[in-house]
């Protein structure tokens, strides 16, 4: 079984703190996302790397920022919390599943269990 | 950019009774869909999934999606819902970029 494993289930934080959400997948897995998750908004994409040191914006970028250091490891980063951060942040990683030969194929995602932010 | 809208945010349904569930999206070109499902205190998990080929595809526990690319739409149904089908879905439509836009979610609510 593919495992993405988020390393907090719940954080209670202070606004403007600095905070850590980090996330392992143990399946040599490429592609690595943060999403975050509100009520009746859905999943919205933070950001999402393809490769070591790579990292790409999502639709919601600001306030965020990520590392990617190591294949396995992507880290999402909340240089200032503020409390519009409060919020379910979900972890992905994904591989390709199709033939690119003909173009055919996506990333199916596999998610971890979520961390619970809360800023007060 | 693309966008996916889901027409119902609250299903209540009684056990036995047939569901649908409604996924449009906005992207004129090729695209690849999704409907993922979040059971009471679980993770996201893949419903279903479709590439190319047939537009009617099957996944876990029964469920069904059909494509119809005339009418940007892939929704999900099942003949005869289950009270452990209570959850939530998401549909979402990764366009080959490799990354996946969500719709807003529907949470399924089936009464024994």
């Amino acid at each position: 079984d593919v495992k993405v494993t988020q390393s907090s289930r719940y954080l209670v934080k202070r606004t403007g703190e600095k905070v850590f959400l980090e996330c392992v997948q143990d399946m040599d897995h490429e592609n690595m996302f943060w999403y975050r998750q509100d009520p009746g908004l859905g999943l919205r994409l933070i950001y999402f790397s393809y490769d070591v040191k790579m990292k790409e914006k999502g639709d919601i970028p600001e306030g965020y920022s990520v590392s990617r250091e190591k294949k396995e490891r992507f880290s999402l980063i909340l240089e200032s919390a503020s409390t519009n951060q409060t919020s379910m942040y979900l972890c992905a990683s994904s591989f390709f599943q199709g033939d690119r030969k003909v173009s055919s194929g996506a990333n199916v995602l596999t998610f971890g269990a979520g961390s619970r932010l809360t800023v007060l | 950019a693309q966008s996916v809208s889901q027409h119902n945010h609250h299903v209540i349904l009684s056990e036995a009774a047939s569901l649908e569930l409604g996924c449009n999206y906005s992207y004129g070109g090729t695209v690849n869909l999704f409907w993922y499902v979040q059971y009471p205190g679980q993770h996201l998990q893949l419903l279903l999934k479709y590439f190319s080929g047939d537009p009617l595809v099957k996944g876990i526990k029964g469920f069904e999606a059909e494509f119809i690319k005339s009418k940007f739409s892939f929704n999900l149904r099942k003949p005869s819902v289950q009270w452990s089908d209570t959850a939530e879905y998401f549909c979402a439509v990764d366009t080959n970029a490799g990354k996946s836009t969500f719709g807003d979610g529907t949470t399924l609510t089936v009464k024994p």
